[in-house]
């Protein structure tokens, strides 16, 4: 078992860029979150995608976007970058239960740096 | 609205001291209480976890007791060990989350331990 993938492992663009982050949750999983960790804080949730659609969403500007596949990977799309967007970027996914909490595993993150 | 407090960082200890990392928390009624890891170059980890009122989360030797009446859910070990250095985020998810499993976190502290 793979666990979560997370692609690229670090990338830098420069402001105004558009950068897209991937995805892929652990075998079985259906859901997966995003979370920005900037540097020294901890991760602040910024959505959630389940059955391909956003079905919650943090205190995060329309600039972050996302997409779910069939095949439940998931891609963070961040338009018209800033300096502030400079973070970790951490892919959590879990399965869709119906019991009030399910597990989130972490992928190992992608590094984004914005000059 | 809900937030997570944690002590401030870096925490640095000799191999076997005892280790207490403070964690207070604010959320209406009773939300679902976890210590994550993150090692470096890694992502998170669920260390363990507490779902209702004075239940005990435990693993790999850490502890911390869910305290409805103090809003605490303190990590201690008995003894840590150079591979315990590490970063240690407190979250919570709120209780009337819907299933949807977004987690709030502390900023995190810092565990330095040295030879």
């Amino acid at each position: 078992d793979a666990g979560v993938t997370q692609s690229p492992t670090h990338l830098i663009k420069t402001r105004g860029q558009q950068v897209t982050l991937r995805c892929s949750p652990k075998s079985g999983h259906d859901t997966v979150s995003w979370y920005q960790q900037a540097l020294g804080q901890g991760p602040q949730f910024i959505f959630q995608y389940y059955e391909e659609e956003e079905r919650q969403r943090g205190n995060f500007p329309d600039r972050f976007s996302g997409h779910q596949f069939p095949n439940y990977s998931s891609e963070l799309n961040v338009n018209a970058l800033l300096l502030g967007d400079s973070a970790l970027y951490l892919c959590a996914s879990s399965l869709a239960l119906a019991s009030s909490y399910n597990e989130q595993f972490f992928g190992p993150g992608t590094r984004l740096t914005v000059l | 609205g809900n937030s997570v407090t944690q002590m401030e960082g870096p925490v640095t200890l000799s191999e076997e001291a005892f280790l207490t990392i403070n964690c207070t928390y604010t959320a209406t009624g009773y939300p679902s209480l976890f210590w994550y890891v993150q090692y470096p170059g890694e992502g998170l980890q669920l260390l363990l976890k507490a779902t209702k009122a004075d239940d005990k989360g435990s693993n790999k030797g850490f502890e911390a007791t869910y305290r409805k009446e103090t809003t605490s859910f303190h990590l201690e070990k008995g003894s840590v060990q150079v591979s315990d250095s590490a970063v240690y985020f407190c979250a919570l998810i709120p209780m009337f989350s819907g299933g949807y499993n977004k987690l709030i976190f502390g900023a995190g502290t810092r565990l330095a331990v040295h030879p």
